[in-house]
C-alpha cells in the first residue's frame, strides 16, 4: 500500500479481553515502532523492530504487552487481559532505514476499553 | 536519555495572525528535530524536520522552525494562521547518528479564532 496501514481503526474491549492490533508497514520498510497515545498526551514509545528483530521493548508498560513480527513485515501488538488504563490510541510507524528519521506513521487504532 | 518540553498546552490565535509554538529539548547527545502535526482522529504527519545545515529550517504548509542549540529550542512558526490549522502539534527528538527511537512531548493544540 502508499502507506503505513492500521486495523482495526477502532476496538471496543471489555476488561479482561485480550485484543490484537495489526500494522501493516510501507513496503520494504525496515524498521517499526509502535507507540500509545493517551487521550491529550503526546505519543509514548513501546517498542522497536529492526526487520523481524525486537531491538528495544522498554516502552511495554507490563508483561500484558505483547508485540511481534516474525517475517519482518506485518506486526501485530497484543494486550492480554485488557484493563481501563490501555484506553489509548495505539499508533505505528515504520522507516526505510534504521532508526526513526524518516519515520512515517499511520492513522493508529483507537482502544477502548470498558 | 532525551527529553521534549512544549511549554504551551494551548494556543489561541486569530485567523490571519502569526503564531509561535515553543518547544525545548534536553540531550546528552546531538539530535535532529522535528515537529508533527496531528488533525482530529488522524495519525502523525511530519511537518518539518532539522538534521544539520541551515538552522532555519521550512516545512509545509507555511510552516518554519529554527534550530538554537546554545537555548536547546526548536520553536516553529507560521506568518499568518488560517482555521484549517486547528490541530494538535507536536515536537520530537531522536539521536543523531544511532539507530533509535523518536521521543515526543506531550503537544501543543492551536486554536485558531474566526
Amino acid at each position: 500500500g502508499a502507506g503505513v496501514s492500521q486495523s482495526p481503526r477502532y476496538k471496543v474491549a471489555k476488561r479482561g479481553q485480550d485484543v490484537a492490533l495489526r500494522c501493516d508497514p510501507i513496503s520494504g520498510h525496515v524498521s517499526l515502532f509502535w507507540y500509545q497515545q493517551a487521550l491529550g498526551q503526546g505519543p509514548e514509545f513501546l517498542t522497536y523492530f529492526q526487520n523481524e528483530a525486537q531491538l528495544d521493548k522498554s516502552g511495554l508498560p507490563s508483561d500484558r504487552f505483547f508485540a511481534e513480527r516474525p517475517e519482518g513485515s506485518v506486526s501485530t501488538l497484543k494486550i492480554q487481559r485488557t484493563q481501563q488504563e490501555d484506553s489509548a490510541v495505539y499508533l505505528c510507524a515504520s522507516s526505510p532505514g534504521q532508526g526513526a528519521v524518516e519515520a512515517f506513521f499511520g492513522q493508529g487504532t483507537r482502544l477502548t476499553v470498558v | 536519555a532525551q527529553s521534549v518540553t512544549q511549554l504551551d498546552s494551548q494556543v489561541p490565535v486569530f485567523e490571519e495572525a502569526p503564531v509561535e509554538l515553543r518547544c525545548n529539548y534536553s540531550s546528552s547527545v546531538s539530535v535532529y528535530l522535528f515537529w508533527y502535526v496531528q488533525y482530529p482522529n488522524q495519525g502523525l504527519q511530519l511537518l518539518l524536520k532539522y538534521l544539520s545545515g541551515s538552522t532555519l529550517v521550512k516545512g509545509i504548509n507555511g510552516f518554519e522552525a529554527e534550530f538554537n542549540k546554545s537555548q536547546t529550542s526548536f520553536h516553529l512558526r507560521k506568518p499568518s494562521v488560517h482555521i484549517s490549522d486547528t490541530a494538535e502539534y507536536f515536537c520530537a527528538v531522536t539521536p543523531m547518528n544511532r539507530d533509535d527511537k523518536i521521543i515526543f512531548g506531550k503537544g501543543t493544540r492551536l486554536h485558531i479564532l474566526p
